[in-house]
């Protein structure tokens, strides 16, 4: 057990609809980062927060937007959702630094797209 | 900005025997930190060992080690006495020093053990 939380595990919708993926970081993680996994893309970084501020934009799209909270759990929202973007969405958290930090990945969301 | 490659999409090994999995990177940086995660079936991303880019001893961890060679830009995972349970997707992936920088990964490697 990583101790990053993703609910819900599995999510069927239909296009056009709009989604929320959540994650609950590590206690004490500050950093959350979400990551798309499709066959075709391999792992694709999309956003990083910190401490409830964004910090750096990968290849999310527009349709794509995220927060983190103040109690530090963050959720990823999918809208206008097309065949394509069906995937497995990650969530990973790590510390606060110092010198050395490893990122802990949640156990994903599988989200399709009918 | 920093590429991750791995070439080969699969390999196979008899269990008991060592397989390597190769691993390339492109980066501008000095010091760096490069991973090995491992994907199961069960889709969970699974830290297998990590290395330091300032240090130039190899990490290792149980059966697993890798051979960092920094000029060449390669890191390659070397897993010992494979088992059936290491039959995973296997990622390499590099970020950058600053605390919170983000990971990088490959495309994966599908590796498959033989009983």
């Amino acid at each position: 057990d990583s101790g990053v939380t993703q609910t819900p595990k599995h999510l069927i919708t239909a296009t056009g609809q709009r989604v929320t993926l959540r994650c609950s970081p590590r206690s004490g993680d500050l950093s959350v980062y979400w990551y798309q996994q499709s066959l075709d893309q391999g792992l694709q970084f999309l956003i990083h927060y910190y401490n409830g501020e964004e910090r750096a934009k990968g290849n999310i799209l527009e349709r794509f937007s995220a927060q983190q909270f103040p109690d530090l759990h963050s959720e990823l929202n999918l809208s206008s959702l097309e065949l394509g973007d069906s995937a497995l969405y990650f969530c990973a958290s790590s510390g606060t630094g110092g010198f050395f930090t490893e990122a802990f990945f949640g156990q994903g969301t599988r989200l399709t797209v009918v | 900005a920093q590429t991750v490659t791995q070439s080969q999409p699969e390999m196979s090994v008899q269990e008991a025997e060592t397989v390597t999995l190769s691993c390339t990177y492109d980066t501008s940086e000095s010091d760096y930190y490069l991973f090995w995660y491992k994907q199961p079936p069960s889709r969970q991303m699974i830290l297998v060992i990590r290395q330091e880019a300032y240090k130039q001893q190899n990490a290792t961890e149980n059966r697993f080690s890798v051979n960092f060679q920094k000029a060449a830009k390669s890191f390659s995972l070397k897993i010992s006495d494979s088992q059936l349970g290491d039959a995973a997707m296997y990622f390499c992936a590099y970020r950058d020093t600053g605390a919170n920088s983000k990971l990088t990964f490959g495309k994966g490697i599908t590796l498959s053990v033989r009983p």
